[in-house]
């Protein structure tokens, strides 16, 4: 168990549709990441929070959209949906924004687009 | 940016056999490089990783060995065993937050 807690673990909605995933970083864990992961494909970036502000971004698409809140829990919001958008999205903790280390990976949630 | 190549996307090695899996990257300025596992229905967990201060690094039966000149890293895991059959993604950064994934290497251990 890494210590990093992402709901919902699955999730199915259609195409239009706007979801929110949630994150809760490990205990202690200032830094919080978001990956997706489409099939056979490795983790693509998408953003990274440090202690509530926005530290760097990926390949986010505008109709994505994230956030971290004083609790340092995250959200990350995907709107109008296309078929495209189902992946895994894990979330990822660790201490520090600037240095090289672990990152703490949650178990996922998998988003399926009809 | 960063880009790194993963090779093979798919090996499968007899129980108690070596397995190797390489990979490069493209920014010469990234000092920091770990392999990730990743076991079906889990996220991504360390199992080693690497700096650029040093060109080889072992725990117990996984090394991974660094050549900064050619630009490329490599997995090695010896005595194979069942349990070790997952997805193993490996990785180059400057900092956390420019980490970039291989596409990833499916190893099958068969008994």
């Amino acid at each position: 168990d890494s210590g990093v807690t992402q709901t919902p673990k699955h999730l199915i909605t259609a195409t239009g549709q706007r979801v929110t995933l949630r994150c809760s970083p490990r205990s202690g864990d200032l830094s919080v990441y978001w990956y997706q992961q489409s099939l056979d494909q490795g983790l693509q970036f998408l953003i990274q929070y440090y202690n509530g502000e926005e530290r760097a971004k990926g390949n986010i698409l505008e109709r994505f959209s994230a956030q971290q809140f004083p609790d340092l829990h995250s959200e990350l919001n995907l709107s109008s949906l296309e078929l495209g958008d189902s992946a895994l999205y894990f979330c990822a903790s660790s201490v520090a924004s600037e240095y090289t280390g672990e990152l703490f990976f949650g178990e996922g949630s998998r988003l399926t687009v009809l | 940016g960063e880009n790194v190549e993963q090779h093979p996307s798919t090996l499968s090695v007899q129980e108690g056999d070596s397995a190797v899996i390489k990979c490069t990257y493209s920014d010469s300025a990234s000092n920091y490089f770990p392999w990730y596992k990743q076991e079906l229905g889990k996220g991504p967990q360390l199992i080693i990783d690497i700096r650029s201060n040093v060109g080889e690094k072992k725990d117990q039966r996984i090394a991974v060995t660094l050549n900064k000149t050619a630009k490329h890293f490599s997995l090695h895991i010896t005595e194979t065993q069942p349990e070790d059959s997952a997805v193993y993604f490996c990785a180059a950064s400057i900092r956390n937050n420019d980490m970039r994934f291989g596409a990833g290497t499916r190893l099958t251990v068969k008994p």
